[in-house]
């Protein structure tokens, strides 16, 4: 069975811009979440998805945003980016729904995004 | 609000040593612990987690992490290091009923000297 992939892989973009992330969970994952990681720290929680309906947001601003699809895909966006964007963007899918006692996550590979 | 706590930012040991990364968390309730391992320019990889039950939990790759209440620690451990275990490792807090939200430390990178 195919892991969590993500794409692209790499990206660069210019401040200002705007840019789309996408995410495919493992096939059967109704679930997924979004996290960025800064060079250096740990990642950091920014949604979660599930069943297409926002389940869970970090704090974040408001130029993030993100939306999930019938098959269970995910997209992040982010708007008018700024330098301190520039991060590794892992997406994580689970299994079982949100109220389950066990979540589990898949991370995938990740984005790694660079704003000049 | 639920937090993790690494204290060690880098480690070096020998191959053959043993191994012990410190984690320390803060949560209200019973947290949901876990270990993960990324190696540079990947993903997180799942090491071990703990919901409940036995404190002493064993994962993958020869790796064990006991859980203790009261001090608020999930440290883990490796017997005997490899030179392959060189990588950044992370733990993580959930929060029960708090969906798929982790919150993870800073990380301790593992060097091994051969």
């Amino acid at each position: 069975d195919a892991g969590v992939t993500q794409s692209p892989t790499h990206l660069i973009k210019t401040r200002g811009q705007h840019v789309t992330l996408r995410c495919s969970p493992i096939s059967g994952h109704k679930s997924v979440s979004w996290y960025q990681q800064v060079l250096g720290q740990g990642p950091q929680f920014i949604f979660q998805y599930y069943e297409k309906e926002e389940r869970g947001r970090g704090n974040f601003p408001d130029r993030f945003s993100a939306r999930q699809f019938p098959n269970y895909s995910s997209e992040l966006n982010v708007n008018a980016l700024l330098l301190g964007d520039s991060a590794l963007y892992l997406c994580a899918s689970t299994y079982l729904p949100v109220s389950s006692q066990s979540y589990e996550q898949y991370f995938g590979p990740g984005t790694r995004l660079t704003v000049t | 609000a639920q937090s993790v706590t690494q204290p060690d930012i880098h480690i070096t040991v020998s191959e053959g040593a043993s191994l012990e990364l410190r984690c320390n968390y803060s949560y209200g309730a019973t947290p949901y612990l876990f270990w993960y391992v990324q190696s540079p320019g990947q993903g997180l990889q799942l090491l071990l987690k703990y919901f409940s039950g036995d404190t002493l939990v064993q994962g993958i790759k020869g790796f064990e992490a006991e859980f203790k209440r009261s001090q608020s620690s999930f440290n883990l451990r490796k017997p005997s290091v490899h030179w392959s275990d060189a990588a950044e490792y992370f733990c993580a807090v959930g929060a029960a009923g708090g969906g798929n939200k982790l919150t993870f430390g800073t990380g301790t990178q593992l060097k091994v000297e051969l």
